[in-house]
């Protein structure tokens, strides 16, 4: 049972660079999101699907796309990578009103 | 997150009771969660709390919600080493899931 997995675990890039980060769930959920966390600032929501075919935009967006590809993914795209999206940015999905499953996060730095 | 606010940092004395807070500020709110996080490790839910509950009991797990004033605790009795961490408290509403800062919570013996 795989749950969440997200690709890749570390990812070093450039400033200016683009990236995708990959999320999949084989849990049939509905709900999938994507969490930026850094120190002292918790986990800060970024997008979220609630649906296949819909994405809203959470507390941090700015710097950021997502495309729900299809229920069981959720892509984020950095276009142009600036060194304070250096995180460790970590997917989640659920079903509604239950329990929120998290990948083992990515963490990415921008130099 | 803004919607959800704790207090950055707790030090326990092994075997004692460990109480962390959280106040969130949606009372739409309908469920409220503490997750677990280990170093180097991804969250770990621990115990959920449906909005219309004042409390739930799990093992040494004790969740108090106190719709009124918007605040949530989770206790943890006879703390032990394996319970540092840090603990976020996170509400749901409308499909968005927020998270506070999370509390570090450090047992020593």
């Amino acid at each position: 049972n795989a749950g969440v997995t997200q690709t890749p675990k570390f990812q070093v890039l450039k400033t200016g660079q683009s990236m995708t980060l990959q999320c999949a769930q084989d849990m049939n959920h509905n709900s999938m999101y994507w969490y930026r966390q850094d120190p002292g600032m918790g986990l800060r929501l970024i997008y979220y699907s609630a649906s296949e075919g819909t994405t809203d935009k959470g507390e941090v967006p700015n710097g950021y796309n997502v495309s729900r590809l299809n229920k069981r993914e959720f892509s984020l795209r950095l276009e142009s990578a600036a060194p304070s999206q250096t995180s460790v940015y970590f997917c989640a999905s659920s079903s509604s009103n239950t329990e929120a499953f998290f990948g083992q996060g990515t963490r990415l730095t921008v130099v | 997150g803004e919607d959800v606010e704790q207090s950055l940092f707790l030090s326990v004395r092994e075997g004692d009771s460990s109480v962390i807070n959280c106040t969130y500020t949606d009372s739409s709110s309908t469920y409220l969660y503490w997750y677990k996080q280990e170093p180097g490790a991804g969250l770990q839910l621990l115990t959920y709390i449906f909005s219309n509950m004042d409390m739930k009991q799990d093992q040494r797990l004790t969740v108090l919600l106190n719709k009124k004033d918007k605040h949530l605790s989770l206790r943890i009795a006879d703390t032990q080493t394996g319970d540092s961490a840090i603990y976020f408290c996170a509400d749901l509403n409308d499909y968005k899931l927020s998270f506070g800062a999370g509390t570090t919570v450090t047992v020593r013996a």
